[in-house]
């Protein structure tokens, strides 16, 4: 069975520090993998989403940058943060081939928090 | 441009029935989900519709019109852990899912 791992679950970063959420994906080749932003009580914001090794496609101008180095793992980082980057991070795969219906299947979430 | 509407919160009460509704104008459709999101949890999957009529799965339906742009989730005796936000997702034609922002349910005892 696929599953979806994304670490860490809890970050607490000073204004201007680095960042980097990792996700990986399990039991799937070759998948679509997003990375979505939820701010507090809001819908999901989609940043970034991959359709292949080193193909990323940006949604959202921002100080974010994401990079996929293998098939089944996708990483969100930032040079330095800003107070309005805090927020739930969630990472989503899933598959479009015949038969498949588009269901998105989401990570456990990495809850930022900008001081 | 391409917009999802979803009512932002709701009240209901244990061991009654609720609907929450969900209107869409997208480019294209090539299905509807529901999701439902507990308090700082991920999304979690309850059903998908791509064609028009009723999906029912046990205390959980959704119905979906077409032509008007239309779906609901009908939620059935209400249990205090269905209090959680329900997010409504259209796949559009280029298969990107455009978002609702969600309604908050609010059960009550």
């Amino acid at each position: 069975s696929q599953t979806i791992h994304q670490w860490p679950a809890t970050l607490v970063q000073p204004v201007g520090s680095p960042l980097s959420l990792e996700c990986t994906v399990e039991g799937t080749s070759n998948p679509n993998l997003y990375w979505y932003r939820q701010a507090a009580g809001r819908g999901l914001q989609l940043l970034f989403y991959s359709v292949g090794i080193g193909q990323i496609s940006s949604e959202v101008p921002q100080n974010l940058s994401a990079s996929r180095p293998q098939d089944r793992q996708f990483i969100l980082s930032s040079k330095k943060l800003l107070l309005s980057d805090s927020g739930f991070y969630l990472c989503a795969w899933r598959t479009l081939g015949q038969g498949d219906t588009g269901e998105l299947f989401f990570g456990e979430g990495s809850r930022l928090t900008v001081l | 441009g391409q917009n999802i509407d979803q009512p932002t919160e709701m009240t209901a009460t244990e061991g009654a029935i609720v609907q929450i509704n969900c209107t869409y104008q997208t480019s294209g459709f090539n299905g509807l989900f529901w999701y439902q999101q507990h308090a700082g949890e991920a999304p979690t999957f309850l059903s998908y519709n791509v064609l028009d009529g009723l999906e029912e799965k046990g205390r959980f339906s959704s119905f979906l019109s077409r032509s008007k742009g239309y779906s609901y989730l009908l939620l059935k005796e209400l249990q205090m852990k269905d209090s959680a936000s329900y997010l409504c997702a259209v796949l559009d034609s280029n298969y990107q899912l455009i978002w609702g922002a969600g309604t908050k349910l609010i059960i009550k005892p």
